[in-house]
């Protein structure tokens, strides 16, 4: 596709139960990142992979969150056992393999736990 | 620690005037800057960057100030028209992968 696809554009689910966010970045696009917006918080970064190399996890707030990208292309988010204070936009961004190069995002995820 | 600051929740213009967007930052060691742009159920897109080689970038509408011994990068749109109402969002780098988002301030250009 022409853009960064994410999907669910929406997900409301129960506190406790598992979610998966997936993400689909511009072709020929090496490094992927996953950031999330809270209510009324700037973007917050969560995890990038870049290529085959290890991804930096560092934004990770728990291990109930993870990440994985297949192929060097899709990527999923998986957030075990979800909180309230999960709820917020998740928003997967792609770019070229350069240094100081544009992110391009997607729509996002509204991810709200009940 | 919020290394990069938008201080400013929300601005509002009248259409025709200059939108004065403000970002502070604290780590000296940022030396790439950009702003985005963000409509409601959209992600957000690039706007227009700058290097901290330079202290000025314009694009159109759209330029791009950086005043690096005070921290500072502005962004000014001029004129002001309503469909640049939208969040914008600073976001500073350190020559890595690793981009720090402010927080946003809405801006709402009226007609």
């Amino acid at each position: 596709g022409a853009g960064v696809s994410q999907s669910p554009s929406n997900k409301v689910t129960e506190k406790g139960k598992d979610v998966e966010l997936r993400c689909d970045p511009i072709s020929g696009h090496t490094a992927l990142y996953w950031y999330r917006q809270s209510l009324g918080q700037g973007l917050e970064f969560l995890i990038y992979f870049q290529g085959n190399s290890a991804p930096d996890k560092s934004g990770l707030p728990s291990d109930r969150f993870s990440a994985e990208r297949t192929g060097g292309s899709v990527s999923t988010l998986t957030i075990q056992r979800t909180q309230q204070e999960d709820s917020a936009v998740y928003l997967c961004a792609s770019s070229p393999d350069r240094q100081n190069e544009k992110l391009f995002f997607g729509s996002g995820t509204q991810l709200s736990v009940l | 620690d919020q290394q990069v600051k938008q201080n400013s929740p929300s601005l509002s213009v009248q259409e025709g005037r200059i939108s004065i967007l403000n970002c502070d930052y604290t780590n000296s060691m940022f030396d790439y800057f950009l702003w985005y742009k963000k409509y409601p159920a959209e992600g957000p897109t690039f706007l227009i960057s700058i290097s901290s080689i330079k202290d000025k970038n314009e694009d159109g509408r759209f330029t791009v100030f950086l005043n690096k011994s005070a921290k500072h990068l502005s962004l000014h749109i001029v004129p002001s028209q309503p469909g640049d109402s939208a969040v914008y969002f600073c976001a500073a780098s350190s020559g890595t992968y690793k981009y720090i988002f402010g927080t946003g301030t809405r801006l709402k250009v009226l007609a």
